[in-house]
């Protein structure tokens, strides 16, 4: 079973900030935070993944609490085409089986 | 494009016809995996291959399917005698060493059994 808890789906303006929540609140200490998306008809995207310390990269950033049982995905500036469900994956680092949930689907509107 | 690619992208067959599904991964990556997709859900893990050996096998895999990486390069999924539950995506993905964090995926392979 998913370890992870996602609403359902999300709307976002374009050009604004899409923030994306996942709940995780039975992870392990060595365990780690991966997003990766997944547009319409095309294989899974990896996206980004954290320990405890926040991080970014040139698609998005990742907010992870103190108590590391939540974690945002942003997407600073929300176009069209990160129109996308997002998944949100906890996993030992080099993790082998990717446990997906049903993710977010992310509506991004003109 | 990932560099993942997977072989046919579409396949209509009859129930109780086999099928068989090639993906090729990106070149070096020593993992290699398999995951199955319906409509509305997530990916589910199938199984996975460290280099030419198959680690883990999910229970969803059953006694009709056989995957094999003979190589250590290319991989292949076989599905005897379909039925109309086996209709859905299967995706291929790797990883390699230097990206050990990170799986690509390649485009999948739509089956419809009918």
């Amino acid at each position: 079973d998913a370890k992870t808890t996602q609403p359902p789906s999300m709307d976002c303006a374009e050009g604004r900030a899409a923030n994306l929540p996942c709940n995780h609140s039975t992870i392990s200490g060595n365990e780690y935070v991966y997003w990766y998306r997944q547009i319409h008809s095309q294989g899974p995207q990896y996206i980004i993944h954290g320990l405890k310390n926040n991080e970014t990269n040139e698609m998005a950033s990742l907010i992870i609490t103190e108590d590391r049982k939540s974690s945002t995905l942003i997407l600073p500036h929300a176009t069209l085409r990160d129109t996308a469900v997002y998944y949100c994956i906890v996993s030992y680092g080099r993790p082998d089986k990717l446990i997906f949930g049903t993710g977010t689907r992310l509506q991004v509107f003109p | 494009d990932t560099g993942v690619s997977q072989d046919p992208r579409h396949k209509i067959t009859k129930r109780g016809q086999n099928v068989t599904f090639r993906c090729d991964p990106i070149s070096e990556h020593n993992r290699l995996y398999w995951y199955r997709q319906t409509l509305g859900q997530g990916p589910e893990f199938l199984t996975y291959f460290q280099n030419e050996a198959q680690l883990e096998k999910s229970r969803l895999l059953s006694d009709r399917f056989s995957a094999e990486r003979p190589k250590g390069s290319f991989s292949t999924l076989e599905i005897q005698r379909t039925e109309q539950g086996d209709s859905a995506m299967y995706l291929c993905a790797s990883q390699g060493v230097l990206s050990y964090n990170e799986q690509f995926f390649g485009p999948g392979t739509r089956l419809t059994v009918l």
